[in-house]
């Protein structure tokens, strides 16, 4: 139950275009719900996060869409560039643990030109 | 500000030896946690400190400990080394509160032969 499913396993988007990342979670006493950009040789970055009680949120070109119900959030980066490729990871985790977050298996996604 | 500091970047011990990581924290964050991750496990929670008391802990044996010092400054240990614990080993800190997020070092890779 404290699963959090990603996917895909790896992505490639021309420069310009649409990088779409989703997740599914089980447990629900999650409610705080981030997402991390890991480079080679760094640790994760966090990028945005989201709580339930909004359905989506926007950061520059990156925007975290929620689904209380269906238990799925996504990550979009709209005007995909090479400087984005990387691995990134969504996550979960609940108020009393905030910092126990239970992460995804990761989406290595290749911009290219 | 200086952000999460880990030291050393690279340990190469052998199976049985126990071995000692450290992690200094971004300036006024009083909550270390730290994370395993692994080709096959992903990121996995291994512990969190708080004030000096472990506040959260995942699920791995006994051989990893940790500790916090008053300047918040967090080790963490493992005794009895096995080739599986050859892994990269992140230090996040954060505030420690309900919304704080979570800022990750750039690891220690762990080798064990």
């Amino acid at each position: 139950q404290q699963q959090v499913k990603q996917s895909p396993q790896s992505l490639i988007v021309q420069k310009g275009g649409i990088s779409i990342i989703n997740c599914a979670y089980e447990n629900t006493a999650f409610d705080y719900f981030p997402w991390y950009q890991q480079f080679p040789g760094k640790g994760p970055a966090l990028l945005i996060a989201i709580r339930p009680d909004v359905s989506e949120k926007k950061e520059g070109r990156f925007t975290i869409s929620f689904n209380k119900s269906a238990k799925q959030f996504s990550l979009h980066i709209m005007d995909s560039q090479p400087g984005d490729s990387a691995t990134y990871f969504c996550a979960a985790s609940h108020t009393g643990t905030a910092s126990k977050l239970t992460f995804g298996t990761g989406t290595r996604l290749q911009v290219t030109l | 500000k200086a952000g999460v500091t880990q030291t050393p970047r690279y340990l190469i011990k052998t199976r049985g030896q126990q071995v000692t990581l450290s992690c200094s924290p971004i300036s006024g964050h009083r909550s270390v946690s730290w994370y395993q991750q692994t080709p096959g496990q992903g990121l996995q929670f291994l512990f969190e400190y708080f004030s000096e008391t472990q506040r959260n802990k995942g699920n791995f044996p006994g051989r990893f400990s940790g500790r916090q010092f008053s300047n918040s400054r967090s080790e963490m240990n493992v005794s009895t080394l096995e080739l599986g614990d050859s892994a990269l080993y992140l230090c996040a800190s954060s505030a420690g509160t309900v919304n704080s997020p979570l800022h990750f070092g750039n690891g220690t890779r762990l080798t064990v032969t």
